[in-house]
């Protein structure tokens, strides 16, 4: 079935520095994919619509500047949060539709900005 | 936005039967409806996902009725493990698909 791989799984940083997330369909193409963000004991919230080839659309209210995604490739979508601070610290997630349009999820990233 | 209401928490016992009703009063001709399940510091896990009346994998069983403005995720036999955070979305498997609006989600606990 549909796989999509997140990298790094978890990763602490110092505030003002810049992390990035790493998500590859593994198995299928993706010209779509999907950031999420989840607070502790919250939903998930969605952040940006990543789009290869083409600038991403950022939901309201998520600064464009503060969370750049590039979508290069068919199967790689990367989320770099830029000069971290520690309320940026959260469970990052991403996603694309995989076989049957069905949404596959990473299993996440853990970010901690201290 | 796409909305969902679900109950908060359900608590069952290993061995019974759960159903989860979420209620989806704006859904879309051309809208799916799609259950997730989610372990905590894990990416939501897909479960199962239909269009109407009645659709069963492996692992649950889902019903919609004819007015499709809600949905009923029925997991037979729990155990330990299916204590989760259950989250239906609908979509309508085009483009916008993947721009699903999670609601709160149903936390499932399982007792022994």
């Amino acid at each position: 079935g549909a796989v999509v791989s997140q990298h790094p799984s978890r990763v602490i940083c110092k505030s003002g520095t810049s992390v990035k997330i790493e998500c590859r369909s593994l198995d299928f193409q993706a010209t779509t994919m999907f950031w999420y963000r989840q607070f502790p004991k919250q939903s998930l919230m969605l952040m940006a619509t990543s789009n290869e080839g083409s600038k991403a659309t950022y939901e309201q209210g998520v600064e464009k500047d503060k969370f750049l995604i590039n979508h290069a490739s068919l199967t790689l979508s990367t989320l770099t949060v830029t000069s971290a601070h520690p309320e940026d610290s959260s469970f990052y997630i991403c996603s694309a539709r995989g076989e049957a349009n069905v949404l596959t999820f990473g299993a996440g990233s853990r970010l901690t900005v201290l | 936005l796409a909305k969902t209401t679900q109950p908060i928490s359900m608590d069952s016992y290993e061995g019974q039967e759960v159903n989860i009703t979420c209620s989806h009063n704006n859904i879309a001709t051309n809208d799916y409806i799609t259950w997730y399940q989610q372990f905590p510091s894990q990416g939501p896990r897909f479960i199962i996902q239909g269009y109407k009346t009645k659709v069963t994998n492996e692992v649950a069983s889902l019903f919609i009725p004819a007015d499709r403005k809600s949905s009923t995720l029925s997991l037979p036999r729990v155990s330990l493990s299916d204590t989760a955070v259950y989250y239906c979305l609908f979509g309508d498997g085009g483009t916008s698909y993947g721009k699903l609006t999670f609601g709160q989600g149903t936390i499932l606990t399982v007792h022994p």
